[in-house]
């Protein structure tokens, strides 16, 4: 069963505009972490945001947020006011016990000028 | 700068040829995990060191191994290569959050 799942293969937004990426996760694990990547054509994963299974508030990071909806399972990313330069594909993933990463297959955004 | 530096960037190689693909992470990172990521796909989870010792894998077979040394650098090695073997590795060193990538090594297997 897939433990993390990324339902939109791409999207495509008007510059300026927010845009929400979906993310959902399955564990039974009471301790997790959840983290947003984008990856750029060059190939680098890029850290934007973390979120723990303990934090009471939702993690922002200046324009990312992580709209965090444990009940649900969900860890939505939230870009405000996208520019050009956020197209790129883009990663939800999870870390259990033992520190590996587990990612879903990614969303590719693409912001429209 | 990400502080995780792979080399070579890219390598292309015949199928049954061996590879090794190098990383060197941030000073005091103990933790170093290696994933495959084919095209068109996230990450895959190949092992994980730490303190030089492996400390977990993922569904690869034996042909993929790995080493990591005392001065915070480690390898991936690949036998017997495969076509299916072409893609994306990233190395990883952790860090406070999470995992810190490197740029990756983009192998072509032909």
């Amino acid at each position: 069963a897939q433990k993390i799942t990324q339902t939109q293969p791409g999207m495509f937004v008007q510059e300026k505009e927010a845009v929400t990426l979906d993310c959902t996760y399955d564990t039974s694990d009471p301790s997790y972490g959840l983290f947003w990547y984008k990856q750029p054509s060059s190939g680098e994963m890029i850290f934007l945001i973390y979120q723990g299974s303990y934090d009471q508030q939702n993690a922002t990071e200046g324009r990312y947020s992580l709209n965090f909806q444990k009940a649900r399972k969900s860890a939505n990313l939230v870009i405000s006011a996208s520019q050009l330069g956020d197209s790129a594909m883009y990663f939800c993933a999870m870390r259990e016990r033992g520190d590996k990463i587990i990612f879903g297959k990614g969303t590719r955004l693409h912001i429209l000028p | 700068e990400t502080g995780v530096t792979q080399s070579p960037t890219h390598l292309i190689k015949t199928r049954g040829q061996q590879v090794t693909l190098r990383c060197s992470s941030q000073s005091g990172h103990n933790t170093v995990s290696w994933y495959q990521q084919a095209l068109g796909q996230g990450p895959q989870f190949i092992f994980q060191y730490y303190r030089e010792e492996e400390n977990g894998r993922g569904n690869f077979p034996p042909r993929f191994s790995g080493l990591q040394f005392p001065n915070y650098s480690s390898e991936l090695n690949v036998n017997a290569l495969e076509l299916d073997d072409s893609a994306l590795y990233l190395c990883a060193s952790f860090s406070s959050y999470g995992y810190t990538f490197g740029s990756g090594t983009r192998l072509t297997v032909v």
